[in-house]
C-alpha cells in the first residue's frame, strides 16, 4: 500500500529565500509521484510529476523535485519564493499504471502551507 | 472543454438527510475518484473506480457509496448524513497508462458540504 508524509504543516519563508518542502513516500512498487498546489478556495493544480526518465523534474512557477529512491523523498524546491507561491502544497503518490493489475490508486500528503513574508 | 465539473458546488444537510454528489468528466479518462477534504488531514480517498464497471474502498469508506454510472459519470452518495461529514468533496480523473502515458489526476473545483 502506499502512503506519503509530508513533514512540517507549516512553512515560512522570506519573499526572495530557497523554498523547500519535504515529501517521503512509501511504495510497494516503482511509484509514480505528485506535486499539487491549492490556493485558497480553488480546486488543486498540477506543479509536476514523476513517472520515468529523469529523476529532477521542473515544473511550473520556477518549481522543481527530485526523485531519490534510495531516500524514497520526492523533495520540492524553488531557488526564490515569490508572495504569490503563498498556497498549500500536496504531494501524491500512485502505484501508477493501470494496465498490469496496479490499483491506481492516487494518495495524498497532509499538505503543507507556505507562507511567504515580504 | 469543461474537464472535471461537480454539483452541487455548495449543500447545507440535516443530520440524517441523505444526498448524491455529481461528478462528470468529458476527457475519455478511465479512472475517477471521490475525496474528501479537512483542515490538518489533507485529501483522503473515500472511494475510486480505477475504470468502468468496478468501484474500490479507499481509506475513508465508510458511511458513503458510490455508483460508476458510465464512464463519464460517477457519483457519491451519503445515505444518513452525519455531523462528521460536513468537509470539501473532490473528485478527480486519470488517463492511467504506461509510464511514458500516464497523465496527472484533474480535479473538479469541490463541493462544500455542512451537516448540522
Amino acid at each position: 500500500a502506499q502512503s506519503v508524509t509530508q513533514l512540517g504543516s507549516h512553512v515560512s519563508v522570506s519573499e526572495g529565500a530557497l523554498v523547500l518542502l519535504r515529501c517521503n513516500y512509501s511504495s510497494s512498487v516503482p511509484p509514480y509521484l505528485f506535486w499539487y498546489v491549492q490556493y485558497p478556495n480553488q480546486g488543486l493544480q498540477l506543479l509536476l510529476k514523476y513517472t520515468t526518465g529523469a529523476t529532477l523534474v521542473k515544473g511550473i512557477n520556477g518549481f522543481e523535485a527530485e526523485f531519490k529512491k534510495s531516500e524514497t523523498s520526492f523533495h520540492l524546491t524553488k531557488p526564490s519564493a515569490h508572495m504569490s507561491d503563498a498556497a498549500e502544497y500536496f504531494c501524491a503518490v500512485s502505484d501508477g499504471s493501470w494496465y498490469g493489475g496496479a490499483t491506481n490508486k492516487l494518495i495524498f500528503g497532509t499538505g503543507t502551507l507556505l507562507a511567504v513574508q515580504p | 472543454n469543461a474537464g472535471v465539473t461537480q454539483t452541487p458546488k455548495f449543500q447545507v444537510l440535516k443530520t440524517g438527510q441523505s444526498m448524491t454528489l455529481q461528478c462528470a468528466q468529458d476527457m475519455n479518462h478511465n479512472s475517477m475518484y471521490w475525496y474528501r477534504q479537512d483542515p490538518g488531514m489533507g485529501l483522503r480517498l473515500i472511494y475510486y473506480s480505477a475504470s468502468e464497471g468496478t468501484t474500490d474502498k479507499g481509506e475513508v469508506p465508510n458511511g458513503y457509496n458510490v455508483s460508476r454510472l458510465n464512464k463519464r459519470e460517477f457519483s457519491l452518495r451519503l445515505e444518513s448524513a452525519a455531523p462528521s461529514q460536513t468537509s470539501v468533496y473532490f473528485c478527480a480523473s486519470i488517463l492511467p497508462g504506461g509510464r511514458e502515458m500516464y497523465t496527472e489526476a484533474f480535479f473538479g473545483q469541490g463541493t462544500r458540504l455542512t451537516v448540522v
